[in-house]
């Protein structure tokens, strides 16, 4: 139980252009998302926390009107990196809180390169 | 603050026992999480400590002191699968909202 599905897996993507990435809850519903990068050979960087019904919350530094994150539903967050840029090229992953005995479980990643 | 550090990268031979430490600061501790994490793939969980003491689970095993602000991850029969990032996270204030350390490069050689 408690998985977690990301979608795509891979996207390459022109400058100037909007992706969007999503994460769904597959067998459990998740009020909360937490979006995180991760830069080649570093560790993970929590982006923001997406919460069902609400605003996200972003971290310091993170820039809200270029990283939209919907959670529309219990099941679903989406991440959209708009006027993506070669600098946002990154691989982007979200997690659940499922309780600490299930350890977060995350979705399988997307790698963004933008060209 | 949140730092939360690791070595950097580790280098061990199969068949052998490595230990990954981790040290963060203590404010607002709430658990520990040990993740594995291969190239390019979403990260595993294998252990979570919220009180002092070891954890065991199978050739997996993680220790904390809250106290000192240190956790240690054992891997015991090194296989050459086990090569590999592994990144220790802070809970802290609740919520499951994990900080992630900086991660240990783990290299197994024959």
């Amino acid at each position: 139980g408690a998985v977690v599905s990301q979608h795509p897996s891979w996207v390459i993507c022109k400058s100037g252009t909007s992706v969007k990435i999503e994460c769904r809850s597959l067998d459990f519903q998740a009020t909360t998302m937490f979006w995180y990068r991760q830069f080649p050979k570093q560790s993970l960087m929590l982006m923001a926390t997406s919460n069902e019904g609400s605003k996200a919350t972003y971290e310091q530094g993170v820039e809200k009107d270029k990283f939209l994150i919907n959670h529309a539903s219990l099941t679903l967050s989406t991440l959209t990196v708009t006027s993506a840029h070669p600098e946002d090229s990154s691989f982007y992953i979200c997690s659940a809180p499922t309780g600490p005995a299930r350890g977060n479980p995350f979705g399988s990643g997307t790698q963004l390169s933008v060209l | 603050g949140q730092n939360i550090d690791q070595p950097t990268e580790m280098t061990a031979t199969e068949g052998a026992i490595v230990q990954i430490n981790c040290t963060y600061q203590t404010s607002g501790f709430n658990g520990l999480f040990w993740y594995q994490q291969h190239a390019g793939e979403a990260p595993t969980f294998l252990s979570y400590n919220v009180l002092d003491g070891l954890e065991e689970k199978g050739r997996f095993s993680s220790f904390l002191s809250r106290s000192k602000g240190y956790s240690y991850l054992l891997l015991k029969e090194l296989q050459m699968k086990d090569s590999a990032s592994y990144l220790c996270a802070v809970n802290k204030g609740g919520g499951n909202k994990l900080t992630f350390g900086t991660g240990t490069q783990l290299k197994v050689e024959l």
